[in-house]
């Protein structure tokens, strides 16, 4: 089965140090979305991109967080600096929108971000 | 902004037990999909729901889109020990490039 590679599983790093996730989303996929877990909040919504451009960054926190996709095989989400309150687990996704649109997407299976 | 409310929060049962699960929204979506989430790892897509008063079946699982879309449910029959985790509810937005926002889950126990 197809699925989205998500690097590193689980990240520890003392604050103010930069951190960078990657995701490999499913080969053909044009559609990418990075999420962002905690107990207290669910599933937030940090940012998407549709044929490596980017959608909708609303929900990051735009003085720290950047996120890119350098390449239709690599989509990046980077912490500059990183603070204990960005501790979670982040989920890439990533599916195929058409003029149909598209309806579900694969999920990898997270990095586990703590920030002493 | 789109919210996503799921309700019960938490829901604990045994197992052969009939359970529902309920999202629900003031927005109105194009899709609405299901999603079950076990520990450690990232959510998995049961279904999608696309028209209003759309009803599909999975197996012991029946999911209803609501006929203004805007709501939908997940029933299961008899559940089962294997049915446990976390059940997520996420609303595609049209009118805003497909954007996929979730609703908090359903934390679901089917105790033997």
């Amino acid at each position: 089965d197809a699925r989205v590679t998500q690097t590193p599983r689980d990240k520890v790093t003392e604050m103010g140090q930069e951190v960078t996730m990657r995701c490999q989303p499913i080969l053909g996929h044009n559609t990418v979305f990075w999420y962002r877990q905690t107990m207290m909040q669910g599933l937030e919504l940090l940012a998407y991109f549709r044929n490596r451009a980017p959608l909708d960054d609303s929900g990051m926190p735009k003085d720290r967080f950047s996120a890119e996709m350098p390449d239709a095989t690599l989509a990046t989400l980077k912490i500059q600096p990183s603070e204990p309150r960005d501790s979670a687990v982040y989920f890439c996704a990533s599916g195929f929108v058409g003029d149909r649109g598209r309806h579900g997407y694969t999920f990898g299976s997270g990095t586990r971000l703590t920030v002493v | 902004t789109q919210l996503l409310e799921q309700s019960p929060q938490f829901l604990s049962i045994q197992e052969g037990e009939n359970l529902t699960v309920y999202c629900n929204s003031s927005s109105v979506f194009s899709s609405l999909q299901w999603y079950r989430q076990e520990p450690g790892e990232g959510p998995v897509l049961l279904v999608t729901v696309v028209t209003g008063g759309e009803v599909k079946k999975l197996k012991r699982l029946t999911f209803q889109f609501g006929d203004a879309r805007k709501d939908s449910s997940l029933h299961i029959t008899a559940a089962q020990p294997g049915d446990t985790g976390l059940y997520l509810c996420a609303g595609e937005s049209k009118t805003s490039y497909d954007k996929v926002i979730f609703g908090p889950g359903t934390s679901l126990s089917v105790i033997p």
